[in-house]
């Protein structure tokens, strides 16, 4: 069974940093690409951006609200995927889940972490 | 890039049929590797999103019959069957864009009478 754990969220004030980690297991990490997702307190769900597996060159996208402030990456050797978060704005602030990639769908969640972004 | 548009909400009472639309433009629903990656994600309240169609129409392993998608131009269609108190949660289409990225609909909440 897949699970993905994600940790690090918190109370953090603008303008600051934040990384998240997401803990993969039941799956072969090094082989999966892998996605962050957010959703705002009582809105919708926001595709925050992807990478790709090593073999596939590690590749990463992002949309375009995050672009240049945020950075995913992963460690393979410890199934884990990050993703590093700058110039944090009150707009930021939601639940962060990160989730497996696979015929262009998520189909393996986390349960997510809450970042807070307030002064 | 503006996300999908979906009905704010949907209700249908227990047994009944229901079907949330989908609508974007053109290029948000890119085929893509002679694939059209549109998917649907149920969310329950205070829990993480589940994935109950990708591809269009294709369930994966565990998602009942009840649910099946469809796609006519420019709108995806996500259909229940039977409908049943279990199924009410909120409901999210995705497309894969021409852009490399993803967008997600604005979201359904679906109520059964």
């Amino acid at each position: 069974e897949v699970q993905l754990v994600e940790s690090g969220g918190g109370l953090v004030k603008p303008g600051g940093s934040l990384r998240l980690s997401c803990g993969a297991s039941g799956l072969t990490f090094s082989d999966a690409w892998m996605i962050w997702v957010r959703q705002a307190p009582g809105k919708g769900l926001e595709w925050v951006g992807r990478i790709k597996s090593k073999a596939d060159g590690e590749t990463t996208g992002y949309s375009a609200p995050v672009e240049g402030r945020f950075t995913i990456s992963r460690d393979d050797s410890k199934n884990t995927l990050f993703l590093q978060m700058t110039s944090l704005e009150t707009e930021d602030t939601g639940i962060y889940y990160c989730s497996t990639e696979r015929a262009g769908a998520m189909d393996h969640w986390g349960q997510g972490t809450l970042v807070t972004v307030s002064s | 890039q503006s996300a999908l548009t979906q009905p704010a909400t949907v209700s249908g009472s227990p047994g009944q049929s229901i079907t949330i639309s989908c609508t974007g433009a053109y290029n948000d629903f890119a085929f893509y590797n002679y694939h059209n990656y549109v998917s649907w994600y149920q969310q329950h309240p205070g829990k993480a999103p589940k994935l109950m169609i990708y591809e269009i129409s294709n369930r994966p392993s565990g998602v009942s019959p009840r649910f099946s998608g469809s796609r006519s131009g420019n709108t995806a269609s996500l259909t229940i069957s039977g409908l049943q108190a279990e199924d009410e949660a909120d409901y999210y289409c995705s497309s894969y864009t021409t852009s490399s990225t993803y967008v997600f609909g604005t979201g359904t909440k679906v109520t059964v009478l």
